[in-house]
């Protein structure tokens, strides 16, 4: 699976726009780039994923290259309890057992 | 919405004790993982499980450690002697199988965490 490269902390004011990249420029054909976050020691959760087209969902949106060596996760609205560690992992799930390598993520600070 | 749960919350035992951390996964889902975050580290994964045997494994799941599915809703990690080093906070993970084409398993449901003390 690719390796990923993240910032190591960013902040960003509540109700703006939250932009988190990430690079992966070993990335592979047929892995994806799945994004989770962990609050405050809670269990990992979910946010979402993608090939090569641009995806949403009701948490984020997820915009890759068209090189897809990089990509960036956005929370359109931030609010204080999307203050969280967020992980952008790529992995090839035809081949892959639910093994996900979590880095040391970024650490996103909401401000009021 | 579904959740996995993970029992007990907090325990603290002894070195040399056997330890079960006890989880139920989401009912329909047929993939099973544990990891483990020791404080301040990054979340590691342990094993993986499906179709009652083990999918994968890391180096840190030695014979210290076994996985287990008792029943049709239980998955269970026992330490059989604990280490000082075991203490962690221990996430127990489910997924489905909804894409067959893909086998895509990338998208894991994981609990709010068993944290083990060893003393």
């Amino acid at each position: 699976d690719a390796k990923t490269t993240q910032p190591t902390s960013m902040d960003c004011a509540e109700g703006r726009a939250a932009n988190l990249p990430c690079n992966h420029s070993t990335i592979s054909g047929n892995e994806y780039v799945y994004w989770y976050r962990q609050i405050h020691s809670q269990g990992p959760q979910y946010i979402i994923h993608g090939l090569k087209n641009n995806e949403t969902n009701e948490m984020a949106s997820l915009i890759i290259t068209e090189d897809r060596k990089s990509s960036t996760l956005i929370l359109p609205h931030a609010t204080l309890r999307d203050t969280a560690v967020y992980y952008c992992i790529v992995l090839k799930p035809s081949s892959n057992t639910g093994k996900l390598i979590f880095g040391q993520g970024t650490t996103l600070q909401v401000k009021p | 919405e579904p959740e996995v749960t993970q029992t007990p919350s907090h325990q603290v035992t002894q070195m040399g004790q056997e330890v079960i951390l006890r989880c139920v996964p989401i009912s329909n889902h047929l993939y099973f993982y544990w990891y483990r975050q020791i404080l301040g580290q990054k979340v590691e994964f342990l094993v993986s499980f499906y179709n009652n045997e083990i999918s994968e494994k890391s180096e840190i799941f030695d014979d210290q450690f076994s996985v287990e599915r008792p029943d049709g809703s239980n998955f269970t990690l026992k330490i059989r002697s604990t280490k000082l080093e075991d203490s962690a906070m221990y996430f127990c993970a489910s997924s489905d199988d909804r894409d067959r084409v893909l086998r895509d398993t990338g998208e894991l449901f994981f609990g709010e965490g068993s944290r083990l003390t060893v003393l």
